[in-house]
């Protein structure tokens, strides 16, 4: 089954204690991007990458790290969590990068959402 | 600053009515756009997509209309039924842009 698995689902933690949301799709996507859902704010991006070992930033990477060292995974690092990371993070992948849809659909294929809390 | 924007947080329509959700774009440049539904717990799921080569793009029930000199594209749901009880979401990109930029979403409720 074509599925973007995150794990973990929820996550309870405290300031300054460095953690991992994972993330793994397994379409031979090339495009994979993090976002944060907020009250209000919709979907913000985080960070995206464009294939393996190239990533960028996005509307709101401070306080994140991410890594593509292969094409499946797209880990997502708080070195130091706070308060204001607390909110629902979701993964996405897609065959090729938004902004091609005249030649493809090129809709983004999402995981099943973590929520992290840090008090 | 939003570049998309729903400004309506939620809907009510009875099952059966058609169902309009709006949304706004402040950027010019965006030539391609989608919404997503989201169900609780779940993680969003492609609905209906448009370019802007296009002024409707219809699939089923779902209608997406595009209205570019005014910025604005619309998703109409006829008929509307309990299961299309979502938060719904806009997304807009553009060539090169290499991203989807959302609106807020809006939580559409479908009365029995």
């Amino acid at each position: 089954e074509a599925q973007v698995t995150q794990n973990p689902r929820y996550l309870i933690t405290v300031t300054g204690k460095k953690l991992t949301v994972t993330c793994s799709q397994n379409m031979n996507h090339e495009y994979m991007s993090w976002y944060r859902q907020d009250p209000g704010l919709g979907l913000r991006q985080i960070y995206y990458s464009m294939n393996v070992e190239v990533t960028d930033k996005g509307d709101v990477p401070e306080g994140y790290k991410v890594s593509r060292k292969e094409k499946r995974n797209f880990p997502l690092i708080l070195e130091s969590p706070s308060p204001n990371q607390t909110s629902l993070y979701f993964c996405a992948s897609s065959i090729f990068p938004p902004g091609t849809g005249l030649t493809s659909t090129g809709e983004l294929f999402f995981g099943e959402g973590s929520r992290l809390t840090v008090l | 600053d939003q570049q998309v924007k729903q400004n309506s947080p939620s809907l009510s329509v009875q099952e059966g009515r058609i169902s309009i959700l709006n949304c706004d774009y402040t950027n010019s440049m965006f030539d391609y756009f989608l919404w997503y539904k989201k169900y609780p717990a779940e993680g969003p799921t492609f609905l209906i997509s448009i370019s802007s080569i296009k002024d409707k793009n219809e699939d089923g029930r779902f209608t997406v209309f595009l209205n570019k000199s005014a910025k604005h594209l619309s998703l109409h749901i006829v008929p509307s039924q309990p299961g299309d009880s979502a938060v719904y979401f806009c997304a807009a990109s553009a060539n090169n842009f290499n991203k989807f930029y959302f609106g807020s979403g809006t939580k559409l409720n479908v009365k029995p």
